[in-house]
């Protein structure tokens, strides 16, 4: 099963508006991950924010971190055609070797 | 580009054929990961290799199985193929098992069974 639940699961919107994504997960973290898929290929890394962070910037991305309600929401500023793609939440739980990923928000950004 | 590469990009198979799926890491990266993608959905970890050693294992029957050679290649294999394994199958590799928090993925194989 999936630790991760994303919300909305699609959003489209028009190019320069402000997207953001949701995700809500069970158990304790030692970090979130946030990634971007184009088209069913590879995942790329976009950003990772620890369990003891509350926001990070890169670029146009910005991440929260809410532990104590286990959920974290990524927020793409000035939104461009190329961010088109479907976005996962991924938790590194505590203890595990692994990445545990959400079902994925599909953005879609109109020109 | 990560510098991980995968092969082939796309297979068919037919039901209770074996397949093998193969992985090369960024070099230097001694961790290898793998995931199975259902349509729709997210990544589902497969297992971990670290050092030619199973790492890790999620909820996947022994029929799926892997190895890890010495260069840090790695191979995911699947007997006995059912429908439901058609998917994309991701691989991933980290610098070193302590430091799993940026995996570096492949552009995946598209595996379809018939």
């Amino acid at each position: 099963s999936q630790q991760g639940e994303e919300d909305p699961q699609a959003l489209s919107i028009q190019e320069g508006e402000n997207a953001t994504m949701n995700c809500s997960y069970k158990t304790s973290i030692n970090n979130l991950q946030w990634y971007r898929q184009n088209s069913g290929r590879g995942l790329v890394h976009l950003i990772l924010i620890r369990s003891n962070e509350r926001e990070k910037h890169s670029g146009r991305l910005r991440v929260t971190l809410d532990t104590s309600k286990k959920s974290s929401s990524l927020l793409i500023t000035a939104s461009r055609a190329a961010d088109t793609a479907s976005y996962f939440c991924a938790t590194e739980l505590q203890g595990a070797q692994k990445l545990v990923f959400g079902q994925g928000t599909r953005l879609t950004i109109n020109p | 580009e990560t510098g991980v590469t995968q092969s082939p990009t796309h297979l068919i198979k037919t039901r209770g054929q074996q397949v093998t799926l193969r992985c090369s890491s960024q070099s230097g990266h001694n961790t290898v990961s793998w995931y199975q993608q259902a349509l729709g959905q997210g990544p589902q970890f497969i297992f971990q290799y670290y050092r030619e050693e199973e790492n890790g294992r999620g909820n996947f029957p022994p029929r799926f199985s892997g190895l890890q050679f010495p260069n840090y290649s790695s191979e995911l294999n699947v007997n006995a193929l059912e429908l439901d394994d058609s998917a994309l199958y991701l691989c991933a590799s980290t610098p070193r098992v302590q430091d799993q928090e940026t995996q570096y993925f492949g552009p995946g194989t598209r595996l379809l069974v018939l």
